[in-house]
């Protein structure tokens, strides 16, 4: 069972322009985070958010996590060709992590 | 400190074996979970072992076992490869395996089953 949803699946864009992905779930999870896939490699944590309404800035990385802490975004500002790879989120409860089902940035030079 | 080691990189097996991957955990880390990744499913919970013991596992049919021995070492088996088998197998390590414990992955096994 897909506990996680994320949309959209797919997101082509030209350099310097903005985007937003979002992570959906009906499930309550303790803390969400954000992690960054590139071809070959393993996911590698952006950032871990753990309070309802909590939003995280990374440079041009803005997380937010939701009231109900059900749900979170990370928009990206002024893209760039580095950020390309699989965009993946993960709601933690207990000690089990539950990932999305992940979006695939290509950013265009 | 070394990262997390997974080996071999890559592997092709024929319908039918067994194959066994293993991964290295961050040391003094002692929760090491295995996930499967594909296009179409994304990534997968396959189980989580804590201090040589099995402490969750995903959906996944008997074929797919795993242990951890005491150095924390886990292996991965899968018996009588299926094609639909062929993925990336990411193993993750963290200290406790606790909410906001970050996972850090190795670099994945790439499986292909012909």
């Amino acid at each position: 069972t897909q506990l996680l949803e994320q949309s959209p699946q797919f997101l082509s864009i030209q350099e310097g322009e903005n985007l937003t992905v979002y992570c959906n779930s009906s499930s309550v999870f303790s803390s969400l985070q954000w992690y960054r896939q590139e071809p070959g490699e393993g996911p590698v944590l952006l950032v871990t958010v753990v309070t309802g309404g909590e939003v995280k800035k990374l440079k041009r990385l803005t997380f937010q996590f939701g009231d109900a802490r059900k749900d979170s975004s990370l928009h990206i500002t002024a893209a760039q060709p580095g950020d390309t790879g699989l965009y993946l989120c993960a709601g933690v409860t207990g000690n089990q992590f539950y990932f999305g089902t992940g979006t695939s940035l290509t950013v265009i030079p | 400190k070394a990262g997390v080691t997974q080996t071999p990189r890559y592997l092709i097996k024929t319908r039918g074996q067994q194959v066994t991957l293993s991964c290295s955990p961050i040391s003094g880390h002692r929760s090491v979970s295995w996930y499967q990744q594909t296009p179409g499913q994304g990534l997968q919970f396959l189980f989580e072992y804590f201090s040589e013991t099995q402490r969750n596992k995903g959906n996944f049919p008997g074929r797919f076992s795993g242990r951890q021995f005491s150095n924390s070492r886990s292996e991965m088996n899968v018996s009588t490869l299926e094609l639909g088998d062929s993925a990336l197998y990411l193993c993750a390590s963290s200290s406790t395996g606790q909410g906001g414990t970050e996972a850090f992955f190795g670099q994945g096994t790439r499986l292909t089953v012909v």
